[in-house]
C-alpha cells in the first residue's frame, strides 16, 4: 500500500532557485530514501537518511527528517535544467523484508 | 559494465494474450522487484524475491505471475486475467544485509490493444 504524500504535486521555478519537496508517512520507518526519474526512465537512487539522523547532504541535495512528524523534505540548491525529474520518496516501513513503499511523486520543472 | 536490464523497452499485445518481462542484473543481488508504474502515480509492488526458487507477492499481484529459477533473473508475466495491464513496469534489485537501496532498471512500457 503506499503510505507516501509528497507535496507539492509538481512544481515550476526558474534556473537558479532552490527546489523543496516534502513527504510525509504513516508507519515507523528504520529509513528514507529519495529517488529521481526522468521521464520514461528508471529510478535513481539519491540520497538514504536513517532514522536517527536529521538531516544529510549531498552535493546540492539536502534532506531533512523529522520522526515526530513522519516527514521529510529534499532541498535542491541553485538548481539546473537537468534537474527537471520526478522526485520520489521511500520508506522501508519498517522491517518489509526490503520492501519500499513509494510516495507519488513530485514532478520537477526548471525552465532555464 | 555491471547494472539492471530489461528488455524489450516497448512492448504491445492483443488483448487477451500473456506476455513476459525480461528483467537480468549482475550486480550479484539476491532480492529482485516488480513494481508497475501508472501515469503521474507513484511505484506500486507486484512480486518481489529475497532469494533463488522464492518469491512473495505485493500488493498488486493479480493477474501476474513470476519465477526466480537463477539469481540473475526475476521474468514477470503479465497474464490475460490482468484487467488494465497497459503500464510502465520496473524491475529493481537490492544487495540483502546492506542498505534498503534498489537499484533499477530502465522498465519496459506495456501497452494492450
Amino acid at each position: 500500500s503506499q503510505q507516501g504524500e509528497e507535496d507539492p504535486q509538481a512544481l515550476s521555478i526558474q534556473e537558479g532557485e532552490n527546489a523543496t519537496m516534502n513527504c510525509s508517512y504513516k508507519t515507523s520507518i528504520n529509513n528514507l530514501q529519495w529517488y529521481r526519474q526522468n521521464s520514461g526512465r528508471g529510478l535513481v537512487h539519491l540520497i538514504l537518511i536513517r532514522s536517527n539522523e536529521r538531516e544529510k547532504h549531498s552535493g546540492r541535495l539536502r534532506v531533512t527528517l523529522d520522526t515526530s512528524k513522519k516527514s521529510s523534505s529534499l532541498l535542491i540548491t541553485a538548481s539546473r535544467a537537468a534537474d527537471t525529474a520526478s522526485y520520489f520518496c521511500a520508506t522501508d516501513g519498517g522491517n518489509q523484508g526490503g520492501k519500499l513503499i513509494f510516495g507519488q511523486g513530485t514532478e520537477l520543472s526548471v525552465k532555464p | 559494465d555491471g547494472g539492471i536490464t530489461q528488455s524489450p523497452k516497448y512492448l504491445f499485445r492483443k488483448e487477451g494474450q500473456n506476455v513476459t518481462l525480461s528483467c537480468e542484473q549482475n550486480l550479484n543481488h539476491d532480492a529482485m522487484y516488480w513494481y508497475r508504474q501508472d501515469p503521474g502515480q507513484g511505484l506500486r509492488l507486484i512480486y518481489y524475491s529475497q532469494i533463488v526458487n522464492d518469491f512473495q507477492k505485493g500488493d498488486i499481484a493479480e493477474g501476474y505471475s513470476v519465477s526466480r529459477e537463477k539469481k540473475e533473473s526475476f521474468p514477470l508475466t503479465v497474464t490475460s486475467a490482468q484487467k488494465n495491464p497497459t503500464a510502465f513496469y520496473l524491475c529493481a534489485s537490492r544487495r540483502t544485509g546492506g542498505p534498503d537501496t534498489q537499484y533499477f532498471g530502465p522498465g519496459t512500457r506495456l501497452t494492450v490493444l
